[in-house]
């Protein structure tokens, strides 16, 4: 089982670049987020998807954007990179979003802005 | 303004000893608790959680406390191995529709031979 796939798993941008990060799950969830993890701190979410075409703000969206066009797929955007945005980032799903169902989590994508 | 923290960033315990990790939390309104563990290079894996209405949830070596008036909760795990070895995150949900987890900073817990 595939579970949660990331792409790529390593970029290195120039500032005023744009790239989308893509998040597939095959597990059928409802759920998905988006979340990044800077050094020494925990995990803040930046978007996140109830279902296909629905879509919302997390913690920290500026700068990002999102679209949710299937079940499966959850790609990321960035559109003018800045060096704030260097930062790992993990996409996540889960069958329910309030049932207490744990999140399946991607192994990240390592993006620096330089 | 953390809501979940988890103050000290790291521990060091030996092989076959009791790991403790430790964790904070300020909103009243978090009803569930989960603890994720972290490999280098890997997504969060999901290992333990806790509802409110429990003090208490073990699984195999893993064994969650939370102790609700003191809205602090640990990770206990007996006997720690070597592959225990990663990065904990507490992290904390309210009760609703589209509730957001929100995680702590992490724990590296080292566990040596």
């Amino acid at each position: 089982n595939a579970g949660v796939t990331q792409t790529p798993k390593f970029r290195i941008l120039k500032i005023g670049q744009s790239m989308t990060l893509q998040c597939t799950q095959d597990m059928n969830h409802n759920y998905m987020y988006w979340y990044r993890q800077d050094p020494g701190m925990g995990l803040k979410l930046i978007y996140y998807s109830v279902g296909a075409g629905i879509t919302d703000k997390g913690e920290v969206p500026n700068g990002y954007n999102v679209s949710r066009s299937t079940t499966e797929d959850f790609p990321l955007r960035l559109e003018l990179a800045a060096p704030s945005q260097t930062s790992v980032y993990f996409c996540a799903s889960s069958y329910y979003g309030d049932t207490h169902q744990p999140q399946h989590f991607g192994d990240g994508t390592r993006l620096s802005i330089l | 303004d953390q809501q979940v923290k988890q103050n000290s960033p790291s521990l060091s315990v030996q092989e076959g000893r009791i790991s403790i990790l430790n964790c904070d939390y300020t909103n009243s309104m978090f009803d569930y608790f989960l603890w994720y563990k972290k490999y280098p290079a890997e997504g969060p894996t999901f290992l333990i959680s806790i509802s409110s209405i429990k003090d208490k949830n073990e699984d195999g070596r893993f064994t969650v406390f939370l102790n609700k008036s003191a809205k602090h909760l640990s990770l206990h795990i007996v006997p720690s191995q070597p592959g225990d070895s990663a990065v904990y995150f507490c992290a904390a949900i309210p009760t609703g529709a589209n509730s957001k987890l929100t995680f702590g900073k992490g724990i590296t817990l080292s566990v040596r031979p």
